[in-house]
């Protein structure tokens, strides 16, 4: 099955600056998951997007947000980064018409770092 | 909101015994169980999934049975070798509208082969 890519891999940001994260995009896969996991936690959910809407967002503040692209890729973008925000950020695919047949390709991920 | 509780959170068991891992969901639509595994640094891979309309799958030295009534799974590994030990993750699906919505996920289980 096709890889799920994340970049950047590692990502260093200063409080208060905004962070972009991207996640490639798989073909005919047209849902995104985002999820964050902080150090030493589980996986929490962050937002979930498809065909290019937003569907559903997890219980985190306004300033982390996201978009897909016409191709499915997606961007999740975290403003006014806050110390707390340090976590790897896991972008998920599933095939479409999931039919409760499969579970998320994650991606590789991004370690965000806020100093 | 679907809850998934995960026990234990740590557990160190000696090479060639079993480890069993046990969650709990609260959203009785649940439907589709899946287990993820962690090593080091790297993504969430999932390992074994079980759908409502089974109670038990096994493959190879890992199997998950499901009691829909009492709303628990458990993940079973046997015959443990150095390489199982990693951070492992149940998850449960949550129903809307949309369909499948996204995956809610455990707090995770830290195991540790002795060898």
């Amino acid at each position: 099955e096709a890889g799920v890519t994340q970049s950047p891999t590692h990502l260093i940001k200063t409080r208060g600056q905004q962070a972009t994260l991207r996640c490639s995009p798989i073909s005919g896969h047209t849902s995104v998951y985002w999820y964050q996991q902080a150090l030493g936690l589980g996986l929490q959910f962050l937002l979930w997007y498809d065909e290019g809407e937003e569907r559903n967002r997890g219980n985190f503040p306004p300033r982390f947000s996201g978009r897909q692209f016409p191709n499915y890729s997606s961007e999740l973008n975290v403003n006014a980064l806050e110390l707390e925000d340090s976590a790897l950020y896991l972008c998920a695919r599933i095939p479409p018409s999931w039919g409760f047949n499969y579970g998320y390709t994650f991606g590789s991920g991004t370690r965000l770092t806020v100093v | 909101g679907e809850n998934v509780e995960q026990h234990p959170s740590t557990l160190s068991v000696q090479e060639g015994d079993s480890a069993v891992i046990k969650c709990t969901y609260s959203d009785s639509a649940s439907n589709y169980f899946p287990w993820y595994k962690q090593e080091l640094g790297k993504r969430p891979q999932l390992i074994i999934d079980i759908r409502s309309n089974v109670g038990e799958k096994k493959d190879q030295r890992i199997a998950v049975t499901l009691n829909k009534t009492a709303k628990h799974f458990s993940l079973h590994i046997t015959e443990t070798q150095p390489e199982d030990s990693a951070v492992y993750f149940c998850a449960a699906n949550l129903i809307s509208n949309f369909g499948n919505e996204k995956l809610t996920f455990g707090t995770g289980t830290r195991l540790t082969i002795i060898p």
